[in-house]
């Protein structure tokens, strides 16, 4: 089935840029997402990006999506003290279901 | 408009015992949605909803039932609570199935079950 894998724990120090790294196993994904999770509550999306594309820029976020190497990023500059939270990568195959499949989620820690 | 809440904030069940998790939503979204998130896992899809009186199983359907009876409200039973089910559970909605930035998908504050 689909896997979609991510690192678990990202520390930066405040202004600096951070990348939280995905990949996934699925080559008909579609969609892929990244969500933020802070503690206590519920996800929030991000932002997104559609397979036939390269790049995504959005403010101060980033996505870069390699496909053949399967291969998502988020890149949040100027990060902030706010930034820090837990990050979810997922995926929308192609296969005509309404599922995502989430990765474990990568916790970000902004230190001041 | 209050969003997706859900009941209650926190339970704890006996192995065993039934209970409905409740989900309720405001915006006249059609697409409605239950996920479980384990320590250090991520979001598991249980059931979903694309509308009043169609449901669908997700990945993780065992031992939990669902029903749609009306657009607003989306409910979670379990069946005989077991310590496999201890987790947080969280309820989407969305206008379509598919998120997008533009059309995103709200989660509920989450309902921390402990089963026992």
């Amino acid at each position: 089935g689909e896997d979609v894998e991510q690192s678990l724990f990202l520390s930066v120090r405040e202004g600096d840029s951070s990348v939280i790294n995905c990949t996934y196993t699925d080559s008909s994904s579609t969609y892929l997402y990244w969500y933020k999770q802070e503690p206590g509550a519920g996800l929030q999306l991000l932002t997104y990006i559609f397979s036939n594309m390269d790049m995504k820029q959005d403010q101060r976020l980033t996505v870069l999506l390699n496909k053949k190497d399967k291969h998502l990023s988020l890149r949040i500059a100027d990060t902030q003290t706010g930034d820090s939270a837990i990050y979810f990568c997922a995926e929308k195959s192609g296969a005509g279901s309404y599922q995502l499949t989430f990765g474990k989620g990568t916790k970000l820690s902004v230190i001041p | 408009n209050a969003g997706v809440t859900q009941t209650p904030k926190f339970q704890v069940l006996k192995t065993g015992q039934s209970m409905t998790l409740q989900c309720a939503q405001d915006m006249n979204h059609e697409y409605m949605s239950w996920y479980r998130q384990d320590p250090g896992m991520g979001l598991r899809l249980i059931h979903y909803s694309v509308g009043a009186g169609i449901t669908d199983q997700g990945e993780v359907p065992n031992g939990y039932n669902v029903s749609r009876s009306t657009t607003e409200d989306f409910p979670l039973r379990l069946l005989s609570a077991a310590p496999s089910q201890t987790s947080v559970y969280f309820c989407a909605s969305s206008k379509n199935p598919l998120p997008s930035v533009t059309d995103t998908q709200y989660f509920g504050p989450g309902t921390r079950l402990t089963v026992l």
